[in-house]
């Protein structure tokens, strides 16, 4: 079945430390992707989207993220996490001649001092 | 500029309730989304709307109807609420494509009870 999953729930980590939030999709062929950020009690607001070319895409607020065909995998990444990054995640998918977007189940961060 | 915009904020219904959930946008934007989240889970498209009078059914979309008589509105109808129905709505929109940035509203959260 086709899908997009992220396959951690909730990850806290240190004010200042990396991070990676994990995004695998399960389609015939490579979607367009996208990361979203949820702050709490607000709407979604895009982080970064890849559609091809440089597999390295760079997005707001300092993050980042990494298309890697063989491992079907868009990660997302900052080499150092803020407090105001606390917020959930949303990995998503548009699959080719498809009209919305389909997400993946998101994932919480927790920023600690 | 306002961008999406999303009345009420909050709701509770009784069983077998009526309403309509407002979504406008002043983006001029073509197409316009209907998505609930459910708790722990991402966002699930109920309807879409690729430009005035133009609408489609998503991946959820029964108990729910919609109509785009304007580019601007794309107002959600409930007719007979069910406790199912229970979740955080949002609407979004995006200019020409699925593929462009979506734009989310600050979301309504509706009890039934």
């Amino acid at each position: 079945a086709q899908s997009v999953t992220q396959p951690d729930i909730h990850i806290t980590v240190s004010e200042g430390a990396s991070l990676e939030l994990r995004c695998n999709y399960s389609y015939g062929a490579t979607p367009y992707l996208f990361w979203y950020v949820q702050s709490p009690g607000q709407g979604l607001q895009l982080l970064l989207k890849y559609f091809s070319g440089d597999t390295l895409v760079q997005g707001i607020k300092g993050f980042e993220a990494e298309f890697k065909r063989s491992q079907s995998s868009f990660n997302l990444r900052k080499p150092s996490v803020h407090w105001s990054d606390a917020a959930e995640y949303f990995c998503a998918v548009v699959i080719t001649g498809a009209n919305n977007l389909f997400f993946g189940t998101g994932t919480r961060l927790t920023v600690i001092p | 500029n306002a961008g999406v915009t999303q009345t009420p904020k909050f709701r509770i219904l009784k069983i077998g309730q009526s309403m309509t959930l407002q979504c406008a946008q002043d983006m001029n934007h073509n197409y316009m989304y209907w998505y609930r989240q459910d708790p722990g889970m991402g966002l699930k498209l109920i309807y879409y709307s690729v430009g005035a009078g133009i609408t489609d059914k998503g991946e959820v979309p029964n108990g729910y109807n919609v109509s785009r008589s304007t580019t601007e509105d794309f107002p959600l109808r409930l007719e007979l609420a069910a406790p199912s129905q229970t979740s955080v709505y949002f609407c979004a929109s995006s200019s020409r494509r699925s593929t462009d940035t979506q734009y989310f509203g600050p979301g309504t959260r509706l009890t039934v009870l």
